[in-house]
């Protein structure tokens, strides 16, 4: 089984906070994609990574940030969380069995107040 | 318009019935999943079509390319059915393009 792992899994924060969100992996997968999902709605990629110092932006545009200094972490950063921003946000690495789309961490859940 | 369209949103059955969800994408695809989500957020890969007929369990999936609709099936529902099932179209450089789930709740 394939291990990644987002932390936190909650995290209710004021407005103005600056927060970062942490996803990492140990199968040592180059590609690594953060999804975002408002409640009720689809997933939407906002930042993908194809290696170390590789980040690129998503179909949806994000006030989010993101870095890529080692394989296995790929952590996104809001620097003023707004309450716009409550939403979850999903980490991916590529698929790691045939019948797979990609594999997604368990997700974070931000509410901010 | 989203590219890919669930119904129904919301479906709520008593145990025992056959349940169908239903997808219909606009884009070109190489292969349409369907994915489970529990109310915790975690996702779990349910089924990968790209022609034809799948079955795992209770859960059967079709898909007609010609007429770019899926279909989930779920014989003989139980609550721990209940889960929101999501239906995502994978393009090219497994680009995916996810639909707004369908929230099903089974009741005992």
């Amino acid at each position: 089984e394939a291990d990644i792992y987002q932390t936190p899994r909650y995290l209710v924060i004021g407005t103005g906070k600056k927060i970062t969100l942490e996803c990492s992996q140990t199968m040592g997968h180059d590609k690594m994609y953060w999804y975002q999902q408002d409640p009720g709605m689809e997933l939407h990629l906002i930042h993908y990574s194809y290696g170390v110092n590789s980040t690129e932006k998503g179909d949806l545009s994000s006030e989010s940030t993101v870095s890529r200094i080692r394989t296995e972490h790929f952590p996104l950063t809001l620097e003023s969380a707004r309450p716009s921003h409550t939403s979850q946000y999903l980490c991916a690495i590529p698929r790691v069995a045939v019948n797979q789309p990609q594999h997604f961490g368990d997700g974070t859940r931000l509410s901010i107040l | 318009k989203n590219e890919v369209e669930q119904s129904p949103q919301n479906l709520t059955a008593q145990e025992g019935e056959f349940i169908t969800i239903n997808c219909s994408y606009s884009v070109g695809i190489s292969a349409l999943h369907w994915l489970q989500q529990h109310p915790g957020g975690g996702i779990v890969s349910l089924f990968m079509l790209s022609s034809g007929k799948k079955k795992h369990g209770r859960l059967i999936a079709t898909i007609n390319i010609q007429e770019k609709h899926s279909s989930l099936h779920i014989t003989a529902s139980h609550p721990r059915d209940s889960a929101v099932y999501i239906c995502a179209a994978e393009g090219g450089s497994e680009k995916l393009v996810f639909g707004k789930g369908t929230k099903l709740t089974v009741n005992p």
